[in-house]
């Protein structure tokens, strides 16, 4: 019940394309769901998070969509670019501190 | 603040061996965390603590590891002894509270061979 399962493990998408990584939870006592991206020999960083009393946030190029009654979550990058290569972690956490990460999507975005 | 700071970056053991990864979290922060990271199970939780105190250490995989907050602004996590399975990247993060950005340091990659 504490598992995130996230799709596509990895995705390949051209310079200005968009970019749609799932996510699907069981626990509905998450109530925190980030998204970090991580570089290569770097730690993750908080990209964009939501809550469950929305249904879309959205910062810049990056939209997060939530449907509550599936339990699924979605990450949006709209205009991709080749610096947005990374991998993306989604996650989920119950009143915080205890994060559970999804299993990643390594993301390629070709010039 | 230069963030959360973790010393060594890299740290190659033998097998038997004792290890010790250090951790700086961000001043203020409130909750410390210790994340494992591999290509086979991703990033797992090992353990947090909140105010020094340990909160949950259900993700410590085995009693070889052992993790410390003498402070605010310390922790360690100890291995002993390693074994090559310990191999991994490990991740110290800290948040203010709850439900908060949890900002993670540039992590130490250990190999124990």
């Amino acid at each position: 019940q504490q598992q995130v399962k996230q799709s596509p493990q990895s995705l390949i998408v051209q310079k200005g394309g968009i970019s749609i990584i799932n996510c699907a939870y069981e626990n509905t006592a998450f109530d925190y769901f980030p998204w970090y991206q991580q570089f290569p020999g770097k730690g993750p960083a908080l990209l964009i998070a939501i809550r469950p009393d929305v249904s879309e946030k959205k910062e810049g190029r990056f939209t997060i969509s939530f449907n509550k009654s599936a339990k699924q979550f979605s990450l949006h990058i709209m205009d991709s670019q080749p610096g947005d290569s990374a991998t993306y972690f989604c996650a989920a956490s119950i009143s915080g501190s205890r994060l559970t990460f999804g299993e990643g999507t390594q993301l390629t975005v070709n010039p | 603040d230069a963030g959360v700071i973790q010393s060594p970056r890299h740290e190659v053991t033998e097998m038997g061996q004792e290890v010790t990864l250090r951790c700086k979290p961000i001043s203020g922060h409130d909750y410390l965390f210790w994340y494992r990271q591999t290509m086979m199970r991703g990033l797992e939780l090992l353990i947090y603590f909140n105010n020094n105190v340990p909160i949950d250490d259900s993700g410590m995989p085995e009693d070889r590891f052992s993790a410390k907050m003498p402070n605010a602004s310390f922790s360690t996590l100890k291995i002993q002894p390693s074994e090559p399975r310990d191999s991994a990247v490990y991740f110290c993060a800290s948040s203010l509270f709850r439900n908060t950005e949890a900002f993670f340091g540039q992590g130490t990659r250990l190999t124990v061979v």
